[in-house]
């Protein structure tokens, strides 16, 4: 079964800096693209950040751009969000999620998994 | 950047039909895939690659697209269906991953 479990979300104020984790389990972890989506209270999904599988290419939203950092850890099946200089609109739930692909190697391109999430609050 | 429209909400009785579309340029073009949120939870994927179900995924799930207006239907409209549904794409060369703004079920 694929579990994907999110830690280090807290209260965190504007300027500052928090890193994110998710750990991986029940799946290749190395052979799949991971990202990172996030929710505003009350407010729709939007995506933030993919990265590859060798964890030596990674993408971003442009609200992001700059500020956050995506990479992983292969061996310790973990995924991470480096998030510095944050601001109120970065207040979210942020989940990890895997992208999803077939047994050829194609990806679909979206997100066939998530993990539960864990709440960012940027606030004074 | 790509633009995808939902309506705000859908309302349907139980045993119904509900019908959920995403407006977008030339949607017909992409493939285009849903996902069901639920109150406090995680999203769900529930239709992949426009038409294609995850196991799991009741049958009453089904989708289509085409021209600039993708579907989601729901048959047999169960009072475990009220929830959140996104559509989503990947805009292509940006090569970034686009959300509706999503649409309320509820079951009446």
């Amino acid at each position: 079964e694929v579990q994907l479990v999110e830690s280090g979300g807290g209260l965190v104020q504007p300027g500052g800096s928090l890193r994110l984790s998710c750990a991986a389990s029940g799946f290749s972890f190395t052979t799949y693209w991971m990202h990172w989506v996030r929710q505003a209270p009350g407010k729709g999904l939007m995506w933030v950040s993919r990265i590859n599988g060798e964890g030596s290419m990674a993408i971003y939203a442009d609200s992001v751009k700059g500020r956050l950092t995506v990479s992983r850890d292969n061996a310790k099946n973990t995924l991470y969000l480096e998030m510095n200089n944050l601001r109120a609109d970065d207040t979210a739930i942020y989940y990890c999620a895997r992208d999803g692909r077939d047994n050829t190697g194609y990806y679909y391109r979206n997100f066939d998994n998530w993990g539960q999430g864990t709440l960012v609050t940027v606030s004074s | 950047s790509y633009v995808l429209t939902q309506p705000p909400s859908v309302s349907v009785a139980p045993g119904q039909t509900a019908s959920i579309t995403c407006g977008g340029n030339n949607i017909g073009s992409k493939s285009v895939h849903w996902y069901q949120q639920k109150p406090g939870q995680a999203p769900v994927l529930v239709v992949f690659d426009n038409s294609d179900r995850p196991s799991g995924i009741p049958e009453r799930f089904s989708g289509s697209n085409s021209g600039n207006t993708a579907t989601l239907t729901i048959s047999r409209v169960e009072a475990g269906d009220e929830a959140d549904y996104y559509c989503q794409v990947w805009g292509g060369n940006s090569d970034h991953y686009v959300f509706g703004a999503g649409t309320k079920v509820s079951v009446l």
